[in-house]
């Protein structure tokens, strides 16, 4: 069970928009420690694509977007396209366990 | 270009040891806070370990006392020493830069990873 928790899937037809949800608790994103989301295709290493809550890496397209409140944190991604199909992980760091920890993923299907 | 490449991983009886190495190139491993991040086989990513600049490091509880990070010079490549190996311990490792300055904790430089395989 990861301390942040994320749906396991999500879908959205070309060209609309999915928001991925990452959840938290007062000891990880409610103690006020940042988000950071993670791109990741099938065989192949994770890619920074949000740090700070809402910061974009040189490189990562501006239909990638994040956003913190509390405890949650949400990744959303507009316009849609087929090379958007890839595992989505959230991440931060958790005060108790005096660890950064990563949500389960959440697989973004594009019909 | 800035990257890191992962070796030393392979086959190990449980209960065996090995050590992963994690080589830099466009950057100073001892400059930087340096993390170990595995993936089991079909599963979600596990943070490891991680040594800051400063020397400090942490482990993750299901490796703690038996994992070891570390970076000994501004030469050297990032180890993790892991003993006493468990067939839980079967995932993909990526070594992985945090990223300069602020935030971090976000990991900005990943490798390609090495595969570790523990048998029973």
């Amino acid at each position: 069970q990861s301390v942040l928790t994320q749906s396991p899937s999500v879908s959205g037809a070309p060209g609309q928009s999915v928001t991925i949800s990452c959840t938290g608790s007062s000891s990880n994103m409610g103690a006020g420690f940042d988000v950071h989301w993670y791109q990741q295709f099938p065989g192949t290493a994770p890619k920074l694509l949000i740090y700070g809550n809402h910061h974009r890496p040189s490189g990562v397209p501006d239909r990638f977007s994040g956003s913190k409140a509390g405890t949650s944190a949400s990744l959303a991604i507009s316009g849609l396209q087929a090379e958007d199909e890839a595992d989505y992980y959230c991440q931060s760091y958790d005060i108790s366990l005096r660890a950064s920890v990563f949500g389960g993923g959440t697989k973004l299907t594009v019909l | 270009e800035v990257q890191v490449e992962e070796s030393g991983g392979g086959v190990v009886q449980s209960g065996g040891s090995l050590r992963l190495s994690c080589a830099a190139s466009g950057f100073t491993i001892a400059s930087s806070h340096m993390t170990w991040v595995r993936q089991a086989p079909g599963k979600g990513l596990e943070w490891v370990s991680i040594v800051y600049t400063g020397g400090k490091t942490y482990y993750a509880d299901s490796v703690k006392g038996r994992f070891t990070i570390s970076a000994d010079n501004s030469k050297s490549p990032l180890y993790l020493q892991m003993n006493s190996l468990r067939v839980e311990d079967t995932a993909v490792y990526y070594c992985a830069r945090g990223r300069p300055g602020d935030y971090y904790d976000a990991f900005d430089i990943w490798g390609r990873g090495t595969m570790v395989t523990v048998s029973s």
